[in-house]
């Protein structure tokens, strides 16, 4: 069965510095990989996905997440934090055998992201 | 164009009432989802559909249960509220099934089960 795994709840860094926010995963083959952003009373929005071929994929807003297999570790980064990143962020995992939906996927426990001024 | 829209926004019941909540996908959407999320966790997957055919469910007792009509709208079901049914509920909808194709949520309904 596959899982996700978010380390760290709740994280909180400073306008300007980098955000890494860490997720590793359990699948028996290489998954399908999403990165959501999810504000208050919001529905989740996507930032970025791997699917195949280029291990760096870069998102919305600046963000950034790079797939290593021999880590099976997908976490996201953004260089500089701004205010509007204070938000919940959700990795989530699909299995490419039952078509890889984005319907049907497994969501770790997030991490909220607290940007300081 | 109007996104991903779900009627009630909130709503509260009493244990062991029966509660339906609505969906109504981006137009031309085909492929709706439904995710409980409980207050503090991840969404966990209830039941897709695609072209009004049930195309996975989640680990969810038979108490849950959904469908999709022709407009491709959906509904959820779910019979003798517990308390720990209390959670927002996502609907997803996405063009159709395949990972390559974004699914865009709605904002949820809150349910209380009191």
């Amino acid at each position: 069965a596959q899982s996700v795994t978010q380390l760290g709840s709740h994280v909180s860094v400073s306008e300007g510095a980098l955000v890494l926010l860490r997720c590793n995963y359990s699948s028996s083959v290489p998954p399908y990989l999403f990165w959501y952003v999810q504000y208050p009373n919001q529905g989740l929005q996507l930032l970025l996905k791997y699917t195949t071929g280029a291990t760096l994929v870069k998102g919305i807003n600046g963000f950034e997440a790079e797939f290593k297999k021999s880590e099976t570790s997908f976490h996201l980064t953004k260089p500089s934090a701004h205010m509007s990143d204070a938000a919940e962020y959700f990795c989530a995992v699909s299995d490419p055998r039952l078509g890889g939906s984005q319907g049907n996927l497994i969501f770790g426990k997030g991490t909220k992201l607290s940007v300081k001024p | 164009d109007a996104g991903v829209t779900q009627s009630p926004t909130h709503l509260i019941k009493t244990r062991g009432q029966h509660v339906t909540l609505r969906c109504s996908p981006i137009s031309g959407h085909k492929s709706v989802s439904w995710y409980q999320q409980v207050l503090g966790q991840g969404p966990q997957f209830i039941f897709q559909y695609y072209e009004k055919e049930e195309r996975g469910r989640g680990n969810f007792p038979d108490r849950f249960s959904a469908r999709q009509f022709p407009n491709y709208s959906s509904e959820l079901n779910v019979n003798a509220l517990l308390l720990g049914d209390s959670a927002l509920y996502l609907c997803a909808s996405s063009s159709y099934s395949g990972a390559n194709t974004e699914a865009f949520f709605g904002q949820g309904t809150r349910l209380t089960v009191v």
